[in-house]
């Protein structure tokens, strides 16, 4: 059962634009969100955070929104660069004690010049 | 920086070998995991250990094994290897508080033949 759930599997935008990656959750013991960007050959790098006492938390051209009633996050880029072009995975942590990342299935994010 | 080094990057092994994915980390982290990246299904945790000597299951433990026999160092084993295990596989750390986030290693890609 997928607790984090990316349903684009990919998007396309164009350079300048805003890209916007969605992200989904079950389990309402999640209360830690993190995003990450992987490029290929190499492993993830985390990007941004947001804890669930929060709805935005802003770094530079990233931004991340939780809306905890509808189980749901974005993560915002603004403006797009072709070097933003990786996929993206989304990733949740319970209050349970255990540090382990639950991840998303990833979006993999295309910036057209 | 904090540094995750994966002995291997492109592994090929014969069904029923047994293969060693070994990890280490330079930061004195008390958290290690392993994970596996397959396509649409994202990052999904095998196995991860919070403390030397110690291991605790994830997702999907199946058909693998892990050591601990140093705080530094966190291996993976196939016990006998399958062509679904055809994977890459990312090596993670921690430090262990909470919220901390995973730094990952570049990721070994297994083939089983």
């Amino acid at each position: 059962d997928q607790q984090v759930k990316q349903n684009s599997p990919s998007l396309s935008v164009q350079e300048g634009r805003i890209s916007i990656l969605n992200c989904d959750y079950t389990n309402s013991m999640f209360d830690y969100f993190l995003w990450y960007k992987k490029y290929p050959a190499e492993g993830p790098t985390f990007l941004i955070s947001i804890s669930s006492i929060k709805d935005k938390n802003e770094d530079g051209r990233f931004t991340v929104f939780l809306n905890k009633s509808a189980k749901h996050l974005s993560l915002h880029i603004v403006p797009s660069q072709p070097g933003d072009s990786a996929v993206y995975f989304c990733a949740a942590k319970d209050n349970q004690g255990a540090q382990k990342l639950v991840f998303g299935q990833g979006t993999r994010l295309t910036i057209n010049p | 920086d904090v540094k995750v080094t994966q002995s291997s990057r492109y592994l090929v092994k014969r069904t029923g070998e047994k293969v060693f994915l070994e990890c280490v980390q330079d930061m004195d982290h008390e958290n290690m995991f392993w994970y596996r990246q397959d396509p649409g299904l994202g990052l999904r945790l095998i196995y991860f250990s919070y403390d030397v000597k110690m291991k605790e299951k994830g997702d999907i433990p199946e058909g693998y094994s892990v050591s601990r026999e140093k705080k530094e160092r966190f291996s993976l084993i196939l016990e006998s290897a399958s062509t679904n295990q055809t994977s890459m596989y990312l090596c993670a750390s921690s430090l262990g508080q909470a919220n901390e986030k995973l730094f990952f290693g570049s990721g070994t890609q297994l083939s089983v033949l």
